[in-house]
Parts: structure tokens; sequence; C-alpha cells
């Protein structure tokens, strides 16, 4: 069954810090892989979108990166602020000539003063 | 949140009732989508459609159905709501539906509760 699944569930960080999210996925066949984030009551905007052959991409503070070969993802938020306290969700473009997107649960990120 | 209102964005509703989730968009694009948010399960497809009165099911379609009569309105219907319907509800965008690149826009969402 594809999947995909993100770690960790919840973290906490102070203000100022940097962190990691991981994404690992077994979708196949695979066509690209997004990172969305979502605010809470919101729904999710995106924030890279990479095909396999994009390693690295970034949208300011945000720096996700991919290996299609290891099948894992993660997204790097760098400096983090107030405003970066939303769930980040990991979601894979299965490659079926449809766009059928198959989302991660998301990571839960409250950045602390 | 790129043109796409959802109404209402809440609604306490019984078991048994019918219940219509509307989904309006300005940006004139093709595809539409419904799907459902659930505690500890990825957002998952409910219905989508392609075009006027082109519509199909996704993963989670037992129990609702759909209707577009006008490209910048799609609908959900829960003929007969049931408390496993009690989630949020999320309607999404797309100009087209193959494009790998091709993003999907989400709108506000509707929280659904079914007593």
């Amino acid at each position: 069954k594809n999947q995909v699944e993100q770690s960790p569930q919840s973290l906490i960080i102070l203000e100022g810090k940097n962190c990691t999210l991981q994404c690992n996925y077994t979708v196949s066949p695979f066509s690209n892989l997004r990172w969305y984030k979502q605010d809470t009551g919101r729904g999710p905007v995106s924030l890279t979108i990479m095909t396999f052959s994009e390693n690295t991409k970034s949208n300011g503070r945000y720096t996700a990166t991919l290996d299609a070969d290891t099948k894992q993802s993660s997204l790097h938020i760098t400096a983090s602020q107030l405003s970066d306290s939303a769930s980040y969700i990991c979601v894979v473009l299965e490659n079926t000539g449809f766009q059928k997107l198959v989302f991660g649960t998301g990571t839960r990120l409250l950045v602390s003063p | 949140d790129a043109g796409i209102t959802q109404s209402p964005r809440h609604k306490v509703t019984e078991t048994g009732t019918p219940v219509t989730l509307r989904c309006h968009q300005t940006e004139n694009h093709r595809y539409m989508y419904w799907y459902r948010q659930d505690p500890g399960h990825g957002l998952r497809l409910i219905h989508y459609s392609y075009g006027v009165k082109d519509t199909d099911k996704g993963e989670v379609s037992d129990g609702y159905s759909v209707s577009r009569s006008k490209t910048e309105d799609f609908l959900l219907t829960l003929e007969s709501a049931t408390s496993s319907q009690t989630s949020v509800y999320f309607c999404a965008i797309s100009e087209s539906g193959g494009s790998s690149y091709n993003e999907q826009f989400f709108g506000p969402g509707t929280r659904l509760t079914v007593l």
C-alpha cells in the first residue's frame, strides 16, 4: 500500500532555533513530493514541490531535500519564528496519470518564545 | 485561500439528516476535489470533478455524493449523516489533473459534527 510516514509527530522548539522534519514514503510510481504548511483552522498551503531529479528546493527559510533512491525527504526550517507554529504535511503525487495525492499525517510544530 | 470559499464553515447536525457542503471558486480551475481530514489520518479524497457534470469517486466515497452544475461550484452531500462522518472537510482546486507540477489549492475547510 502506498504510504507516507512523517516524524516526529510533534515538536517544540525555541524561537530562533533550527529544526528538521522527516518524511519517508513508499508511493510508487512516484511523480513528485510536496511539503504543505497547515495553520490551525486553515487549509494546507504549498511550500515546495520537487520531482525525482531535484534533491533540494528552498522557499525562504524553508529548505526541502529529496533522496529518491532511499525514498526520504526532509524539511529544514532555519531561524524559526512564532509564525512557523503549524502542521507540516508531506505529500507524494502518485504517477497514475491522474493527480492522486498521498498525504502524510503531518508533524505538529510549536515554536515557543 | 486562492479564491476558494466553503460554506458553511461550521455545522452541527444530527444522525440521519441530510447535509450539503458547498465549495465556490473564482479561479476558473477545471478540477475540484473534496477531502476529509481526521486525526491520525492524512487527508483522504472523497470525490473529485474534472469538469461540469463530470465527477468520479475517491478512496472514501461511501455515504457521499457530489454535483457540479457550474464551473465555480462543487457540492458535497451526505444523504444521511452518520457519526463517522464527523470530520473537517476541505475543498481543493487545480487547473489540470495530470500535470506533475500542477498545484492543488485548498479552501479554508468546513468542520462538521454529527451527533
